[in-house]
């Protein structure tokens, strides 16, 4: 069946333009995480959807970044005048989210590299 | 302090050998490990979850120390496709948010 899908796989964008990136997780999967990897770090939790709902925004790095999802399914993340530091891959994972044990699968990401 | 620390390696072993490495993490009421595994340029992929007990999956065997708050993972007779990068994954309690390492790069050499 298929997997989390991002898209674009690749953006390059000047500094100060706003990005969208999707995310189109697992059919029936109710939770979603986005998440960031910055060259040779590890992932850093950026927010997470129950549903359509985000109990969790707290590793928004800033006003600049925001995040939705409709219909219970696709998500988009929204980083508002890019800066240099943005520049890194966006991962999005999905769960069948019953509970907090359970496997998350992720997408390929989106490189963002801001100029 | 940060909530997961790992060694960040790497580790260069020959084929056949045994590697084993540990991921540290602060808060004691955690309930969920995994190990996932990164290769270069790729997403991040759940190799095994770490259960009380100690676990094992073919040449990998995973633990958990709970008095000092680390779990491991051991490779045994390694061999040139478990290069990688290695992430160990630890749950926050009470929410679903996955706390991850950095990563401890893994080289087996022919």
């Amino acid at each position: 069946g298929a997997g989390v899908s991002q898209s674009p796989s690749n953006k390059v964008t000047e500094k100060g333009k706003d990005v969208e990136l999707r995310c189109d997780p697992i059919s029936g999967h109710t939770a979603l995480y986005w998440y960031r990897q910055s060259l040779g770090q590890g992932l850093e939790f950026l927010i997470y959807f129950q549903g359509n709902s985000a109990p969790d925004k707290s590793g928004l790095p800033s006003d600049r970044f925001s995040a939705e999802r409709t219909g219970g399914s696709v998500s988009t993340l929204t980083i508002q005048r890019t800066q240099q530091e943005d520049s890194a891959v966006y991962l999005c994972a999905s769960s069948l989210g019953q509970n907090p044990h359970e496997k998350l699968f992720f997408g390929s990401g989106t490189q963002l590299s801001v100029l | 302090r940060k909530e997961v620390e790992q060694d960040p390696g790497p580790f260069n072993v020959p084929e056949g050998a045994t590697v084993a490495f540990n991921c540290t993490y602060s808060n004691s009421a955690s309930q969920s490990f995994f190990w996932y595994r990164q290769d270069c340029r790729k997403e991040p992929k759940l190799l095994m979850s770490v259960y009380s007990s100690g676990n094992e999956d073919g040449r990998f065997t995973a633990q958990l120390n709970r008095a000092s708050q680390y779990i491991s993972l051991l490779i045994r007779d390694s061999k040139l496709s478990d290069s990688a990068t290695y992430l160990c994954a630890v749950n926050s309690p009470n929410d679903y948010k996955l706390s991850f390492g950095a990563g401890t790069t893994v080289t087996v050499r022919a």
